[in-house]
C-alpha cells in the first residue's frame, strides 16, 4: 500500500509562513488533499486537488505538489491555525484513500 | 446545508460488537460514497472502508476484512458501520465522511465522530 510521510510537528511564529510537507514515492503524479483538525473536532478539508481551496477556506492556505513531496503552505499564520494537518491521496491500486500520519502545527 | 450526524458514544466489553450510524442530509445520498475513518487517542487518521450508497458496493482495508461490515439504508439516507470482536485497541473516535463519486477521492464532509470505548 502507498505510504505518506509527514513530520510529526512544525512550529512557527504568528505572522510567519508555515510549510507542512507530505512525502510519497512519486507523489507528484498523484492528487493530494489536506485536512485541518483542531482538538476534539472532526477534520475539515482545507485544500483538495493539490491546491484548490473549498469555499470558506482563507486564501492564506495553499498547496503544491511535485516530485516526491507535496506541501501545504499557510501564510500569515494566526493562533487559530494551530491544529493537526493530515495529507491524503487516493491509492488507485487498492481503490481507497491513504492518509499521512499527521503534523501538529504549533503557533509560538 | 450538508450534515452527517452520527450516533452517540458507546462503551463495550472486549469481544462484543458495535454498530455506528451516520445520517446524511442536505445532498443526494446516492451521489456520495461514505467512508469510515477512525482515530485512536493521540494517533492519526486510519481509513477503514467505504460504501457506495448507490449499489451497496463496499471496499475494506485489509486490516478490517472480516471484522467490519458497512451497510446503508437509502430510504432514510443513513450509513452504518458494524465492528465485531472488539478489542481494547479498537478504542477510538470513529468518523463517517462523504466523498463525491466523481471527485479525485477527497472527503468534503465529515460527521462529528463517535467515541467507542472498549473496556472490561
Amino acid at each position: 500500500s502507498y505510504v505518506l510521510t509527514q513530520p510529526p510537528s512544525v512550529s512557527v511564529a504568528p505572522g510567519q509562513t508555515a510549510r507542512i510537507t507530505c512525502g510519497g514515492n512519486n507523489i507528484g503524479i498523484k492528487t493530494v488533499h489536506w485536512y485541518q483538525q483542531k482538538p476534539g473536532q472532526a477534520p475539515v478539508l482545507v485544500v483538495h486537488d493539490d491546491g484548490v481551496r473549498p469555499s470558506g477556506i482563507p486564501e492564506r492556505f495553499s498547496g503544491s505538489n511535485s516530485g516526491n513531496t507535496a506541501t501545504l503552505t499557510i501564510s500569515r499564520v494566526e493562533a487559530g491555525d494551530e491544529a493537526d494537518y493530515h495529507c491524503q491521496v487516493w491509492d488507485s491500486g487498492s481503490d481507497h484513500p491513504v492518509f499521512g500520519g499527521g503534523t501538529k502545527l504549533t503557533v509560538l | 446545508q450538508v450534515q452527517l450526524v452520527q450516533s452517540g458514544a458507546e462503551v463495550k466489553k472486549p469481544g462484543a460488537s458495535v454498530k455506528v450510524s451516520c445520517k446524511a442530509s442536505g445532498y443526494t445520498f446516492t451521489d456520495y460514497n461514505v467512508h469510515w475513518v477512525r482515530q485512536a487517542p493521540g494517533q492519526g487518521l486510519e481509513w477503514m472502508g467505504w460504501i457506495n450508497p448507490n449499489n451497496g458496493g463496499t471496499t475494506y482495508a485489509q486490516k478490517f476484512q472480516g471484522r467490519v461490515t458497512l451497510t446503508r439504508d437509502t430510504s432514510i439516507t443513513t450509513a452504518y458501520m458494524e465492528v465485531t470482536r472488539l478489542r481494547s485497541d479498537d478504542t477510538a473516535v470513529y468518523y463517517c465522511a462523504s466523498q463525491y463519486y466523481d471527485s479525485s477521492g477527497y472527503c468534503d464532509y465529515w460527521g462529528q465522530g463517535t467515541l467507542v470505548t472498549v473496556s472490561s
